[in-house]
């Protein structure tokens, strides 16, 4: 347990539907981060908030939008999604100054038919 | 193009055997270094880090080492355990981000 949840765990959705991933730390940290992991590919970085404050947009489609309401919880809201966007995505947190040392969540396997 | 690499896609060792895990860098003012193990079904686990003004750090059982002039770092992990049984990433920190390299899966043979 490392103290970031994810919900759903697995998400299947056709590429008209809408959906929203969920993170939530309770570790107190102030910065949040979505990434996705695709097989034989490196971890790709999407979104950075620092503070509720989005420090990064990782040139992802617009497809993808993010939330962060407060420091405890950020979302991926998902849209119109492509097959090729099928990937485990995976949440972290830290506290801003050692982004070095992040806590991740154990994502969620999304697959779009 | 990728920042940071990892030398070789799998390792196979026999528990109790040390392990070394490889990686390669690009960029030249990299100065934060840090590994990452990941098991079946979970996400990341930060193991250890080092900064360029190091070359090397210890923690319980793990070893990096850091060779700026050929870019390179190692993760040793000493008396390997099934437990041990991962993906590992090496990663550095590129302005907020971390950049991962694609990992080693590390296979734990009895």
């Amino acid at each position: 347990e490392t103290g970031v949840t994810q919900t759903p765990r697995h998400l299947v959705m056709g590429m008209t539907n809408k959906k929203s991933l969920k993170c939530e730390q309770h570790l107190g940290h102030n910065a949040m981060y979505w990434y996705k992991q695709s097989a034989k590919k490196p971890l790709e970085l999407m979104f950075v908030y620092n503070f509720k404050e989005q420090t990064e947009n990782n040139s992802v489609p617009s497809r993808f939008s993010p939330e962060c309401p407060n420091s405890s919880h950020l979302f991926l809201h998902l849209h119109t999604l492509q097959p090729e966007d099928s990937a485990l995505y995976l949440c972290a947190s830290s506290q801003a100054d050692r982004e070095g040392e992040q806590f991740f969540g154990p994502g969620t396997r999304l697959t779009v038919l | 193009g990728e920042s940071v690499g990892l030398h070789l896609p799998t390792l196979s060792v026999q528990e109790g055997d040390n392990s070394i895990i490889n990686c390669a860098y690009s960029n030249s003012a990299s100065d934060y270094f840090i590994w990452y193990k990941q098991e079946s079904g979970k996400g990341p686990q930060f193991i250890i880090d080092i900064r360029s003004n190091m070359d090397k750090r210890q923690g319980q059982r793990v070893t990096v080492l850091l060779n700026k002039t050929v870019k390179h770092l190692s993760l040793q992990i000493a008396a390997t355990q099934p437990g041990d049984s991962a993906v590992y990433f090496c990663a550095e920190i590129g302005g907020y981000a971390l950049n991962f390299g694609k990992g080693t899966s590390l296979l734990v043979t009895p």
